[in-house]
């Protein structure tokens, strides 16, 4: 089993639409989790970061974590065609002054306008 | 400043050549990363500096080799490619919360 599962997708949305992208994992020392957007042919652009279970929303888009059942997810708003990329789930641990970080696949993710 | 500065973006090298990619931060970070990214795959550790001193090294193969000459700057010294190794290199950096990737240099191997 990996530590992290990602729905690979890809997933194709209306404009206006409400995007859920979801994320499990089996490690329970995982402290932070994060959501990076990437785009084609460019280095991943963190969009979240949180390391308790609950909500975090920033704009139109939501984090959301459940330690209990090891489950994380994003919610993008009236997703809009800009939104169109490679959306990628991150989980890190620390360890001894760095980062131990651990990704899922990627779903890749289109809005039709 | 709040990026990982990358440089170049794009670099064709011959299998015999020697190359070095560079990164960047002034964030105040003491974690400095490379990731190796192909195509529709996440990225994957190669190597991890904390406080300029190497902490991981995944088993890379020889013909690449980090340096971190301070806290701000970390290189990668390409040797005696393969083909195979073209990708896209990343850089990150890290200090408490986030993870912040610089955009990343096109390598191809000819």
């Amino acid at each position: 089993q990996k530590e992290v599962e990602q729905d690979p997708g890809p997933l194709s949305v209306p404009e206006g639409a409400i995007v859920s992208l979801n994320c499990t994992y089996s490690n329970s020392a995982f402290q932070y989790f994060m959501w990076y957007r990437q785009y084609s042919r460019k280095g991943p652009e963190l969009l979240m970061y949180t390391y308790s279970s609950g909500n975090k929303e920033d704009g139109r888009f939501t984090a959301q974590v459940d330690k209990s059942s090891k489950y994380i997810s994003l919610f993008i708003r009236d997703s809009q065609p800009s939104d169109s990329a490679t959306y990628l789930c991150a989980m890190s641990v620390n360890s001894g002054g760095y980062q131990k970080v651990t990704f899922g696949t990627g779903t890749k993710l289109q809005v039709i306008p | 400043d709040t990026e990982v500065t990358q440089t170049p973006k794009h670099l064709v090298m011959g299998m015999t050549n020697k190359k070095s990619l560079k990164c960047e931060q002034h964030m105040g970070h003491r974690a400095m990363y490379w990731y190796k990214q192909k195509a529709k795959k996440p990225p994957e550790l190669m190597f991890v500096y904390s406080y300029e001193k190497l902490s991981i090294n995944e088993s890379v193969p020889s013909r690449f080799s980090p340096e971190c000459p301070n806290s701000s700057l970390l290189n990668l010294h390409l040797h005696a490619l393969q083909p195979e190794d073209s990708a896209l290199y990343l850089c990150a950096s890290s200090q408490g919360t986030g993870y912040t990737f610089g955009s990343g240099t096109r390598l191809t191997v000819v």
